[in-house]
């Protein structure tokens, strides 16, 4: 199988732009979790998505918001961007396996977009 | 929410010696602890996870320990070669069925 996706690798924007980040997970994985990555703070959750649906959501501010389609492609979105958005930005699919109640969320990450705010 | 603490930050070894890496976690209804390998530039792998049902899972030189009436769990990394040098997170999936990271421990293998 492939693995996880994202588009673009890099990208540079100034202050007050916005801008939208793209994973494609594995197939057949219908959950798709968004990371911050810095020096400082490590990985941060941004949020998850399955079916569509935002399942959870990280402490971040509302610029930051994304979406899932229903060939389970997911997008992040980030508005008004600050210095401080500079960071890798990971997205991580999943296929949760069951074993009786308990559920275990097991994560691939993709390669990354390194965004860089001027 | 769920809280990650790992230890050490930083951790040097010489080739062939052990390293242990060491993490705590505050849900006590946590079930699922992965361990990931980020290597500069890279993203990061997972190398190891256990489940809560058992104490220990061992794959080659590496290995995991849980304790979970202590709430906290380690990744042995046994006979250390230069390409063991990386950044390793440890994560927990708690009652919210999301990981949450641990800050990370850069390993460095002295040849």
């Amino acid at each position: 199988k492939a693995g996880v996706t994202q588009t673009p690798r890099y990208l540079i924007k100034t202050r007050g732009q916005q801008v939208t980040l793209s994973c494609s997970p594995i197939s057949g994985h219908r959950s798709v979790s968004w990371y911050q990555q810095t020096p400082g703070q490590g990985l941060q959750f941004l949020f998850e998505y399955f079916s569509e649906t935002q399942r959870n959501k990280g402490n971040f501010p509302g610029r930051f918001s994304g979406r899932q389609f229903s060939n389970s492609r997911s997008e992040m979105n980030v508005s008004t961007l600050e210095l401080g958005d500079s960071a890798l930005y990971l997205c991580a699919s999943s296929a949760r396996s069951y074993s009786g109640r308990a559920v275990y969320n097991e994560q691939f990450f993709g390669p990354g977009t390194r965004l860089t705010v001027l | 929410g769920e809280n990650v603490e790992q230890h050490p930050s930083t951790l040097s070894v010489q080739e062939g010696d052990s390293a242990v890496i060491k993490c705590t976690y505050s849900d006590s209804a946590s079930n699922y602890f992965p361990w990931y390998k980020q290597e500069l530039g890279k993203r990061p792998q997972l190398i190891i996870d256990i489940r809560s049902n058992v104490g220990e899972k061992k794959d080659q030189r590496i290995a995991v320990t849980l304790n979970k009436t202590a709430k906290h769990f380690s990744l042995h990394i046994t006979e250390t070669q230069p390409e063991d040098s990386a950044v390793y997170f440890c994560a927990a999936q708690g009652s919210a069925r999301q990981l949450t990271f641990g800050s990370g421990t850069q390993l460095t293998v002295l040849p």
